[in-house]
């Protein structure tokens, strides 16, 4: 298996809603990343799991919070959600270590209302 | 702040024609990878360089590492409307080991 998948693919809420985005990798990977990517721009990082404990968090308001259950899943929790949020949420894996690239999730498209 | 500027930022094409995409940084790199992006997807690996001149090959793309690994090149021979999309380099920093993203570079190759 060499592929990062996210659920859901579009997902649309409200400002004071509630909502989980979910990934999932069994390539035996220990670093998992989320990423916001804006229309036309490259993806920015968010926050980085390495062994299932979060390494690097990029100032990222608490209004998203991440979790990793275990090395396989990822999640991310959105709350109170602004319009300006509304982006390609991506999720990758790699090996730890810095000659590694990434294997990144197809995203999930939100739209905040 | 550490950058990595791709050059052309667009750049528009026709079917058959050849192409070089550039990576450049002020700061080494102990890898790069690079990564091609269709509309509403991930990006996708294309190539890891990690020494210094080093070039590899994917059938019509060639890639190469600056030899003092602070650039990075992408060539497409023959471009096809299949290599449309955008294209992204990305590396980790040697000295303080952070993954950094390329300004990117939107290819649109024309039937």
């Amino acid at each position: 298996d060499t592929e990062v998948t996210q659920t859901p693919k579009h997902l649309v809420m409200g400002m004071t809603n509630k909502k989980s985005l979910k990934c999932e990798q069994h390539m035996g990977h220990r670093a998992m990343y989320w990423y916001k990517q804006k229309a036309k721009k490259p993806p920015e990082l968010m926050f980085v799991y390495s062994y299932e404990k979060l390494s690097i968090n990029e100032s990222v308001p608490s209004r998203f919070s991440p979790e990793c259950p275990n090395s396989s899943l990822l999640n991310l929790h959105l709350h109170a959600l602004q319009p300006e949020d509304s982006a390609l949420y991506l999720c990758a894996s790699s090996q730890v270590g810095r000659y590694y690239g990434y294997t990144f999730g197809s995203g999930t498209r939100l739209t905040v209302v | 702040t550490q950058l990595l500027e791709q050059s052309p930022q667009f750049l528009s094409i026709q079917e058959g024609e050849n192409l070089t995409v550039y990576c450049n940084s002020s700061s080494v790199f102990s890898s790069l990878q690079w990564y091609r992006q269709e509309p509403g997807e991930g990006p996708v690996l294309l190539v890891t360089v990690v020494t210094g001149g080093e070039v590899k090959k994917l059938k019509r793309l060639t890639f190469q590492f600056g030899d003092a690994r602070k650039d990075s090149s992408l060539h497409i021979t023959a471009a096809q409307p299949g290599d449309t999309g955008l294209y992204l380099c990305a590396g980790t920093t040697s000295g303080t080991y952070k993954y950094i993203f390329g300004t990117g570079t939107r290819l649109k190759v024309l039937a």
